[in-house]
C-alpha cells in the first residue's frame, strides 16, 4: 500500500505543550500534505510540502520532510484546546491520486 | 470565495437502493476528487475528475460511479447500496490536481 501511516495513533497533551506527529510512506512522492479534521467533518488543509523541500512553517505549525527516510513530521507548538482534532498526512505520487494515512487523534486538555 | 459545497449533508437509504451525491467545487477549480471515510478503512480515494474526464480511479467496485459537468460540478452515484457503504463521503477540489485540495463538509450516508 502507498498509504501514509501516522504515528502515534493517539496523543493527549496539556494546553501549552507541543505536539509532534509523524507520517511514514512507502513510495516516492510529488508532495505531502497535512490535514486536520474535527469530529466527522470535512478536512481542513494545513500545509503542503513538496518533495524538494525539507521544512515549512505556517503560524504555530512546522512540517519537515525527509525523503530519504520517507517520513514527515508535523509539530504544533503551544497547543490549544481548539487544536483537538484528527490529523492526517496525504501523499501524492500519481497525478492527483492522494493516499491518506489513518490519522493521529490529538486531544489537548485545557 | 465560496468553499466546496456538498449536498445533501445527510442521507438515509435502505439496502438495494441507489443514491446520488453532489459536489460544487470552488470557482475556478477544475479537479474534483471523491473519498470515502469509514472508521475501519479510513479515508479512501474513489475517483478524480478533471475537465469532465475521469483521470484517476481507486479500488472500488463498479457500483460506484461519477461524472463531472462542464461547470466542474460533480456527482457520484452508488447503486445497489450495501450496509458497508455507510460512510462519510467527501469531495475535494483543486485547480490542477497536483496542488492543494480543499474539502467539502461531506455527506453522511447511512444504509439500513
Amino acid at each position: 500500500s502507498q498509504q501514509g501511516e501516522e504515528d502515534p495513533q493517539a496523543l493527549s497533551i496539556q494546553e501549552g505543550e507541543n505536539a509532534t506527529m509523524n507520517c511514514s510512506y512507502k513510495t516516492s512522492i510529488n508532495n505531502l500534505q497535512w490535514y486536520r479534521q474535527n469530529s466527522g467533518r470535512g478536512l481542513v488543509h494545513l500545509i503542503l510540502i513538496r518533495s524538494n523541500e525539507r521544512e515549512k512553517h505556517s503560524g504555530r505549525l512546522r512540517v519537515t520532510l525527509d525523503t530519504s527516510k520517507k517520513s514527515s513530521s508535523l509539530l504544533i507548538t503551544a497547543s490549544r484546546a481548539a487544536d483537538t482534532a484528527s490529523y492526517f498526512c496525504a501523499t501524492d505520487n500519481n497525478f492527483n491520486k492522494f493516499y491518506f494515512g489513518s490519522g493521529t487523534k490529538l486531544n489537548v486538555k485545557p | 470565495k465560496a468553499g466546496v459545497t456538498q449536498t445533501p449533508r445527510y442521507l438515509i437509504k435502505t439496502r438495494g437502493q441507489q443514491v446520488t451525491l453532489s459536489c460544487s467545487p470552488i470557482s475556478g477549480h477544475r479537479s474534483v476528487s471523491w473519498y470515502q471515510q469509514t472508521p475501519g478503512q479510513g479515508l479512501q480515494f474513489l475517483f478524480e475528475y478533471f475537465s469532465e474526464t475521469q483521470r484517476n480511479k481507486g479500488n472500488f467496485p463498479g457500483r460506484f460511479s461519477g461524472r463531472q459537468f462542464s461547470n466542474s460540478r460533480s456527482e457520484m452515484n452508488v447503486s445497489t447500496l450495501e450496509l458497508g457503504d455507510s460512510a462519510l463521503y467527501l469531495c475535494a477540489s483543486s485547480r490542477s490536481g497536483t496542488d492543494t485540495q480543499y474539502f467539502g463538509p461531506g455527506t453522511r450516508l447511512t444504509v439500513l
